[in-house]
């Protein structure tokens, strides 16, 4: 069973182009993710959001935006794409509020972005 | 700032056992994290250190020390399999994951 998964798994478009992935979950978690993790391999947080609130990394340009239908939905939005853009998206999913302090954070599969 | 220091890559041979430093200086401490990426892959959970000392689980184990700052990744009885990037990451005050790069760790036969 596919704990965290996400669609496309490669993406590639035009500069300019509006685009969106999608992420699901379903173990149940309350606190999703959205990384970014470039060619040099940093993973960089860009969105956390779980029912209550939604932290932005203020680094993330406004051209992105999550999205969440429900609990176990997370999508990302991406307008007017850049060539910067391109890289692995990694979506993730965690339980904060179990009382599990480790709130481990498990990883869908990933979508490779490339913007021509 | 933040920052997660690990060294870039390392070599070791098949059998033998490597250890991976990582060294960190974040806003506050809530657990350090071990992650395996396989290239082309999602990262997985390894282990996981909030108190000092160390963490065995099998022929991995991690080690913490909070006044130092510091951690380290064992790998014992490499396998090829364990050829793969190893991020540490580090929660800080805020409950936010501070990544490092990652080390590669290339097996040799």
């Amino acid at each position: 069973d596919t704990a965290v998964s996400q669609t496309p798994k490669y993406l590639v478009t035009q500069m300019g182009n509006d685009k969106s992935i999608k992420c699901e979950q379903n173990l149940g978690h309350d606190t999703m993710y959205w990384y970014k993790q470039d060619s040099k391999k940093f993973l960089k947080i860009m969105f956390s959001y779980n029912n209550k609130e939604l932290i932005i990394n203020e680094t993330v340009p406004n051209r992105f935006s999550p999205k969440s239908p429900d609990k176990a939905h997370l999508n990302l939005h991406i307008n007017s794409l850049e060539l910067g853009d391109s890289a692995v998206y990694f979506c993730a999913s965690s339980q904060r509020a179990s009382g599990d302090d480790q709130e481990t954070q498990y990883f869908g599969p990933g979508t490779r972005l490339l913007v021509l | 700032g933040q920052n997660i220091d690990q060294p870039t890559e390392m070599t070791a041979t098949e059998g033998a056992i490597v250890q991976i430093n990582c060294t960190y200086q974040t806003s506050g401490f809530n657990g350090l994290f071990w992650y395996q990426q396989h290239a082309g892959e999602a990262p997985t959970f390894l282990s996981y250190n909030v108190l000092d000392g160390l963490e065995e689980k099998g022929r991995f184990s991690s080690f913490l020390s909070r006044s130092k700052g510091y951690s380290y990744l064992l790998l014992k009885e490499l396998q090829m399999k364990d050829s793969a990037s190893y991020l540490c990451a580090v929660r800080d005050s805020n409950y936010q994951l501070i990544w490092g790069a990652g080390t590669k760790l290339i097996i040799k036969p």
